[in-house]
Order: C-alpha cells, then sequence, then structure tokens
C-alpha cells in the first residue's frame, strides 16, 4: 500500500532552472493538493484539483504551474526557479475535499 | 479569511506528564478541523477530525476537543514516541471551502 509517493526526495537546482516535482496516489482519490512549509510558517497551499482535468490556484501559486490528466497523478512544476522557492514540498490526497488528507513524504527542494 | 494560532510553539513534558495543545481558530462556518502529527523529515500523519462544538475523540493517549473557538489535544501520560509536531488545520465553508489552513504547528518533546 504505497499510498502517495513524491520523487524526488530531494533537489538543488539553480536560479531559472525549471523542473517538475512528481507525485502519485493508488487511492483513487479525487482530491490531491500541493502544500510548501517553510521554517517559521505553517503549511501553505499551493494548487488543488477536485478531479482529473479539473485544477485551481491556492494561497501562494505563482511561480507554480500544475496539470491533472490522470486521478493518479498531479506534478508541480516550477517555471523558472527562484531562491524564495527554496522549501519543503507536500503531496497530499483525500477521497473527497471533506476527507482528511494523506501526505507523502516530501520534496526538499533548494535553489542556488 | 480563516486563521489557525497554535499554543505553545513548543513544550518539553517529563514522561509521564499530562499536558494539552491549544489550536484557536477563526472561521467562517466550520466544516471540519483536523489535527496532524509529524515526525522529522516526513509527511503530516492523521489523527482526528472534529466537526462540531462538544466533539471529542480518542486515540491511544490522545484525546482532542472542540468548542467554537478553539480545539484542545490532551495528551495523557505522554511517552517519548509521542515527542513530534502536532499540526491543526481548519476547513471553512466560505470562499475557500477547498483549502485547509493550518497552524504553525506544536513542537513537543517528551524526556524519558
Amino acid at each position: 500500500n504505497a499510498g502517495v509517493t513524491q520523487t524526488p526526495k530531494f533537489q538543488v537546482l539553480k536560479t531559472g532552472q525549471s523542473m517538475t516535482l512528481q507525485c502519485a496516489q493508488d487511492m483513487n482519490h479525487e482530491y490531491m493538493s500541493w502544500y510548501r512549509q517553510d521554517p517559521g510558517m505553517g503549511l501553505r497551499l499551493i494548487h488543488y484539483s477536485v478531479g482529473a482535468g479539473i485544477t485551481d490556484q491556492g494561497e501562494v501559486p505563482n511561480g507554480y504551474n500544475v496539470s491533472r490528466s490522470t486521478t493518479e497523478d498531479f506534478p508541480l512544476r516550477l517555471l523558472s526557479a527562484a531562491p524564495s522557492q527554496t522549501s519543503v514540498y507536500f503531496c497530499a490526497s483525500s477521497r473527497t475535499v471533506n476527507q482528511p488528507q494523506h501526505f507523502g513524504d516530501g520534496t526538499r527542494l533548494s535553489i542556488l | 479569511e480563516d486563521q489557525v494560532t497554535q499554543s505553545p510553539e513548543a513544550l518539553r513534558l517529563q514522561e509521564g506528564e499530562s499536558s494539552s495543545l491549544n489550536c484557536s481558530y477563526t472561521v467562517s462556518g466550520l466544516r471540519g478541523l483536523f489535527w496532524y502529527r509529524q515526525d522529522p523529515g516526513k509527511g503530516p500523519e492523521f489523527l482526528f477530525t472534529l466537526y462540531s462544538a462538544g466533539e471529542e475523540k480518542e486515540k491511544e493517549r490522545l484525546k482532542a476537543t472542540l468548542t467554537k473557538k478553539e480545539s484542545f489535544l490532551h495528551i495523557t501520560a505522554p511517552k517519548p514516541e509521542d515527542s513530534a509536531t502536532y499540526l491543526c488545520a481548519v476547513q471553512g465553508s466560505g470562499a475557500g471551502s477547498y483549502q485547509l489552513t493550518f497552524g504553525k504547528g506544536t513542537k513537543l518533546s517528551v524526556i524519558p
């Protein structure tokens, strides 16, 4: 039972590079979301999806893109990395938006 | 705008010394209040959902309670393995009803 799987676990980028953080879940959950966690701050929502083909912005969407072509996968794209995007990124999923979310173990991203 | 404030920021307890963590919130129409546990280097792990004032839920040494303005996570006779950061989050029924708003967490250390 894999749950929510995030790859890679660690990544170092240079300013201006682009990359995709991968997130996959095997629980057939409709709702998926991306958060970032920074020291001294709570988890902040970047983007979310209520089903395949449907995405929307959260609290801090600037600099990030998402798509949801399948129920299982919800990748997060950094378009042009900036040092302010250095953070730990968590993907989460739940059966519906009102159900408890299951989190992956995160991707630790450093941007130099 | 939904807001969550957790206190204290950090708490050190001797093994067996019971205490409570506080989560104060403001939300436009509470749909659910969630408690999570987060271990270092891991994603948050779901503990409880509370939906209405007066509701209580228990799991081993943990008991969560809810009023109209705050929630408490009571820890009875804690053990070192209860050491973690405990996160509180709310989901409202207003404009951000698809989002969770998280507090900054309480870091609990239980000393043998």
